[in-house]
């Protein structure tokens, strides 16, 4: 089975910190995936990368910035900090565009 | 954007019982999938199903995609079915994601 880790599960920060959150797959997935998760709000997608060194916006880029060096890392950063960034941040991972999702068990970011 | 309907909104089951959970989406997908988001915030896919019908213990799925719903039965509910259920379409190149069903059941 694919593994989807994600390196917190819990994470308190203060604002104005700079924030990284990583997840790794191992199993050679193309495309990996960060979203976010409110209630009332749903799952937002934040960005998104299909290749090494690539990535694309998702519909809440702001704020947020993402690295892909190497194919089974992805991670997100928040350069600095804010509260109404204090979220659930859920990464995932995929073979291909035409393929199911594999979720990691999420991160409860609290920014104080 | 591709709208992501579910219903109903919250589910509250008698062990034991069967259930029916709906997920409408306005447009055609590419690709459609059912999670079960456990107490503990993790997402575990129950179900790929662009289409057709599949079946796995005590869930079901099926996927009409040109009336543009699907469908999640669970059969002989137990508590450990507790959670919130999440239809996501694929349209291309990512999953929308519907607002879920909260399903309780109660022993």
């Amino acid at each position: 089975d694919v593994k989807v880790t994600q390196s917190s599960r819990y994470l308190v920060k203060r604002t104005g910190e700079k924030v990284f959150l990583e997840c790794v797959q191992d199993m050679d997935h193309e495309n990996m995936f960060w979203y976010r998760q409110d209630p009332g709000l749903g799952l937002r997608l934040i960005y998104f990368s299909y290749d090494v060194k690539m990535k694309e916006k998702g519909d809440i880029p702001e704020g947020y910035s993402v690295s892909r060096e190497k194919k089974e890392r992805f991670s997100l950063i928040l350069e600095s900090a804010s509260t109404n960034q204090t979220s659930m941040y859920l990464c995932a991972s995929s073979p291909s565009s035409t393929a199911g999702y594999t979720f990691g068990s999420g991160t409860r970011l609290t920014v104080v | 954007g591709i709208q992501v309907e579910q219903s109903p909104p919250d589910l509250i089951l008698q062990e034991g019982a069967n259930s029916t959970l709906r997920c409408n989406f306005s447009d055609s997908v590419n690709n459609l999938q059912w999670f079960h988001q456990n107490p503990w915030g993790q997402l575990i896919n129950l179900f790929y199903i662009p289409s057709g019908t599949k079946q796995n213990g005590r869930l079901s799925a099926t996927t009409v995609a040109t009336e543009r719903y699907s469908l999640l039965y669970i059969s002989s509910s137990q508590t450990t079915d507790s959670g919130v259920y999440f239809c996501a379409v694929d349209t291309g190149n990512q999953f929308y994601f519907g607002t879920g069903t909260s399903l309780t059941v109660i022993p």
